[in-house]
């Protein structure tokens, strides 16, 4: 299985700062490098795919860069809906594994 | 607008047949997706378990290979989970969701979940 290890494990920020998760992959997969937000009790949702991509209807202050192994998800300006956890995902190798997350919350 | 939406018993005993649908409206489930299963334990992260399209193809998690069955029904355009000898380890909520093989196979639509309890 391709191994996805994602730092820092949580963090906590401020509403405006800069905030950056890395996510390293144990394998090549190219640009198929996923992130998804997900808040409690909620189902993930799709924010970046194909590692830069930003997802239809994600705002513009999320963004992605990176190639293997090390890929990077940026959140500019940190709004208050944005304190959740982040999980990075390969999908070019199944099984299609996930990252164990990021927790951003309020400091 | 795509909607996924899991059912099934919430409460499952160990030993027992765990079986959840997951009905697609707003597309076809003959389009090209891998339709997907990702299941998330309580306080853990994300486990993918496996995806079927709708020819029958599969993949699954290597880990559940063994007790894990995915189909499809088209006329229904559903599909389906069925993982067999549960234990307790396998209490979590179960979420369907839509793999897009157009591009990156990145899970675009996703249903609200479901929680699965292993429990006697």
């Amino acid at each position: 299985d391709t191994q996805m290890t994602q730092s820092p494990s949580s963090l906590s920020a401020s509403v405006g700062d800069r905030v950056t998760i890395t996510c390293r992959t144990s394998q090549n997969i190219y640009n198929f490098l996923n992130w998804y937000q997900q808040k409690p009790g909620k189902a993930p949702k799709l924010l970046i795919y194909a590692a830069s991509r930003l997802q239809s209807g994600v705002p513009s202050r999320f963004s992605g860069s990176g190639s293997g192994p090390d890929f990077t998800l940026t959140i500019s300006s940190l709004q208050p809906e944005d304190f959740a956890t982040y999980y990075c995902q390969q999908t070019y190798i199944v099984p299609r594994t996930f990252g164990p997350g990021t927790k951003v919350d309020i400091k | 607008q795509v909607q996924l939406q899991e059912s099934g018993p919430g409460l499952v005993k160990p030993s027992g047949t765990l079986s959840l649908t997951c009905a697609v409206s707003g597309d076809s489930i003959s389009s090209n997706f891998w339709w997907s299963w990702v299941r998330q334990a309580p306080g853990r992260g994300l486990e993918w378990i496996g995806e079927v399209y709708h020819s029958g193809s599969t993949n699954y998690n290597l880990s559940l290979e063994s007790r894990i069955t995915l189909s499809v029904d088209r006329s229904k355009n559903q599909f389906s989970l069925k993982l067999t000898s549960v234990t307790a380890a396998d209490t979590a909520v179960y979420f369907c969701a839509r793999g897009d093989m157009n591009t990156f196979y990145q899970m675009d639509v996703w249903g609200k979940g479901t929680t699965v309890t292993v429990s006697s």
